[in-house]
């Protein structure tokens, strides 16, 4: 079975620019995360939809960051414009309730951002 | 808001046991996770405590003890594969992820 499937694995990119960071989860799961890692501040949740729609967003940085989830099959994580700290891994993870509930989430490979 | 502290490196030699730390303070608290991190890879789940006990998952086992705000991964006949982060992970209405813990593992 295919995993949360990420991409880019890598985006480099200059400051000011528009990035576009893409998931598409398991099939049937209907939840999905994204997070941010970085060295200093670890695994940070971002924001997390049920069902499509968005349910907590409190973790997004700022106005710069916005995310979608136009259908059960697809989300993407925007950020503009870019700014060095927002250099990071970006993870996508997905999840069905039960398995939420019991903790368990399932993580992309991640989307490596450097912002230049 | 929701704190967790766990130790950011621990060192072992192959056949070791290790135990890895997680405190917590939450509100609205319903289990705790841990999950393994290789380098450049992905965060993997590896066990749930809902209740207080111990869980055991083959050579990993996982304790919670909510009265005391406290849970431990314990490794046991370490391997070098199991060089890696681990985190502890609260789960609230959301997951919230500790900083994480740096085990590395010698021969």
């Amino acid at each position: 079975d295919a995993g949360v499937i990420q991409s880019p694995r890598h985006e480099v990119t200059e400051m000011g620019q528009e990035v576009t960071l893409r998931c598409k989860p398991i099939s049937g799961h209907d939840y999905l995360f994204w997070y941010r890692q970085t060295m200093m501040r670890g695994l940070e949740l971002l924001i997390y939809f049920n069902n499509n729609v968005p349910i907590d967003d409190s973790g997004m940085p700022e106005d710069r960051f916005s995310a979608k989830m136009p259908n059960a099959s697809f989300s993407t994580l925007k950020i503009q414009p870019s700014e060095p700290r927002d250099s990071a891994v970006y993870f996508c993870a997905s999840s069905l309730k039960l398995a939420f509930l019991a903790g368990e989430l399932f993580f992309g490979e991640g989307s490596r951002l450097t912002v230049l | 808001g929701q704190s967790l502290e766990q130790p950011s490196e621990v060192t072992a030699v192959e056949g070791a046991i290790v135990q890895i730390n997680c405190t917590y303070q939450t509100s609205g608290f319903y289990g705790l996770s841990w999950y393994q991190q290789h380098d450049g890879g992905a965060p993997t789940f590896l066990s749930y405590n809902g209740l207080d006990g111990l869980e055991e998952t083959g050579r990993f086992s996982s304790f919670l003890s909510r009265s005391d705000s406290y849970g431990y991964l314990l490794l046991q006949e370490l391997q070098m594969k199991d060089s890696a982060s681990y985190f502890c992970a609260v789960n609230t209405d959301k997951l919230i992820f500790g900083t994480g813990t740096r085990l590395q593992v010698f021969p």
